[in-house]
């Protein structure tokens, strides 16, 4: 089992443009997280799905945040435009059944 | 208003000695109390978790000590090992979905 899979590994780009972020559950679970992490304020929820149903997107920070799942393998974290202030660490998690969620090594994004 | 407070921020412990981590919770609600381990460039790995139905869970050198009254749990690292370094997380959640977690505390074993 590859676990859950994250691209890109590091993002470094310009504010204003615009950053996908991509997730590839672990097949057969069910539930997906959007976390994001950062030193102030830790890892903080923004999103999560179940059987590609967004559940609750109240951690999403702004409109300019937006989140897909169009089938149960792939999901995307879309930031448009991107600010300095975004830059974090992007972690996607899944969960087969209920309580235990493996995470993704993470996106490290980078906005100048 | 931060739902999972968790101390020390930073710990330093002695080879072969204990760590302890220690988590406060607000709402009763809770359901589940897991801990997890994150270290450097990877993603947090679920470590030991446990329910309020229980006042602790041993796994290995981990155990976890459940206080449902006073809305306190805390992590116990026996015969603690350099390769335990990390930084640990506590959580908590409400029916599996919604995930607080704690700040972290980065912990490190001197050998």
């Amino acid at each position: 089992d590859a676990g859950v899979i994250q691209s890109p590994r590091h993002e470094v780009t310009e504010m204003g443009q615009e950053v996908t972020l991509r997730c590839k559950p672990i097949s057969g679970h069910n539930s997906l997280f959007w976390y994001r992490q950062t030193m102030m304020r830790g890892l903080e929820l923004l999103i999560y799905f179940n059987n590609n149903v967004p559940i609750d997107d109240s951690g999403m920070p702004e409109d300019r945040f937006s989140a897909k799942m169009p089938n149960a393998s792939f999901s995307t974290l879309k930031i448009q435009p991107s600010e300095p202030r975004d830059s974090a660490v992007y972690f996607c998690a899944s969960r087969p059944q209920y309580n235990e969620q493996f995470f993704g090594p993470g996106t490290r994004l980078t906005v100048l | 208003q931060q739902q999972v407070k968790q101390s020390p921020q930073s710990l330093i412990v002695q080879k072969g000695g204990i760590s302890i981590i220690n988590c406060a919770y607000e709402n009763t609600a809770f359901d589940y109390f897991p801990w997890y381990q994150q270290f450097p460039g990877k993603g947090p790995a679920l470590l030991i978790a446990i329910r309020p139905d229980v006042s602790e869970k041993k796994e290995g050198r981990f155990t976890i000590s459940f206080n449902k009254s006073a809305k306190q749990f805390s992590l116990h690292i026996m015969d603690s090992q350099p390769g335990d370094s990390a930084t640990y997380f506590c959580a908590a959640s409400l029916t599996g979905n919604q995930f607080y977690f704690g700040t972290g505390t980065s912990l490190t074993v001197i050998p």
